[in-house]
């Protein structure tokens, strides 16, 4: 099966330092990656897409093929990015493939 | 409030009981997706509608679940005889099918789903 990896559950820093949450996908061709993320109380929300190469709320995620990882980053963690965060695959046509989500919480 | 809801947002039943859960896309989308989240997992993708067709079905998707979107509209998710392994977050979500690769899925708040 195709599967996208995050490796940390739980991720803990302080306000201000460098963030970075883990995503592996297995996948052999061109994948189509996106990070997801889901503050509380809040419904699931796109983040990014790697194919728009964009820097969303501070956050960007390099698609990195030879490693197969698309992790995301953030140089300096502001105490509003602690929320849940889904890296996450297209498969087919239309469907989302999710890994097990990371908790950042960033401490003052 | 525009964006994709759910109906009920929680559900506690008992074992054997049916269910059904509801959703209403945003009004443009044609498109709409069920997703299924348990504790500590990200979410598993169940079925998903192009207008009223439903184009493709998880093997997550026992036979005791069906699922309709009878005018291209809302959409419901039923469950029959409900097992205590059904508990989970049901989330709902929509897009607009266009000339992009991608259309950006928007999701619901999801329907909390307790099978006692």
């Amino acid at each position: 099966a195709q599967r996208v990896t995050q490796p940390e559950k739980l991720l803990s820093v302080f306000k201000g330092a460098p963030v970075e949450l883990k995503c592996n996908y297995s996948y052999s061709g061109s994948p189509e990656l996106f990070w997801y993320v889901q503050y509380s109380r809040q419904r699931l929300q796109l983040l990014l897409r790697h194919i728009s190469r964009e820097s969303i709320k501070g956050f960007t995620a390099d698609l990195n093929k030879g490693e197969t990882s698309f992790h995301l980053k953030k140089p300096f963690a502001q105490e509003e990015d602690s929320a849940m965060y889904y890296c996450a695959r297209m498969e087919g046509a239309q469907k989302l493939v999710f890994g097990q989500g990371t908790r950042l919480t960033i401490n003052p | 409030d525009t964006g994709v809801s759910q109906n009920p947002r929680h559900k506690i039943t008992k074992r054997g009981q049916n269910v059904t859960f509801r959703c209403d896309p945003i009004s443009e989308h044609n498109r709409l997706y069920w997703y299924r989240q348990t504790l500590g997992q990200g979410p598993e993708f169940l079925t998903y509608f192009q207008n009223e067709a439903q184009l493709e079905k998880s093997r997550l998707l026992s036979d005791r679940f069906s699922a309709e979107r009878p005018k291209g509209s809302f959409s419901t998710l039923e469950i029959q005889r409900t097992e205590q392994g059904d508990s989970a977050m049901y989330l709902c979500a929509s897009s607009l099918a266009g000339t992009s690769s991608y259309n950006e899925q928007f999701f619901g708040p999801g329907t909390r789903l307790t099978v006692l």
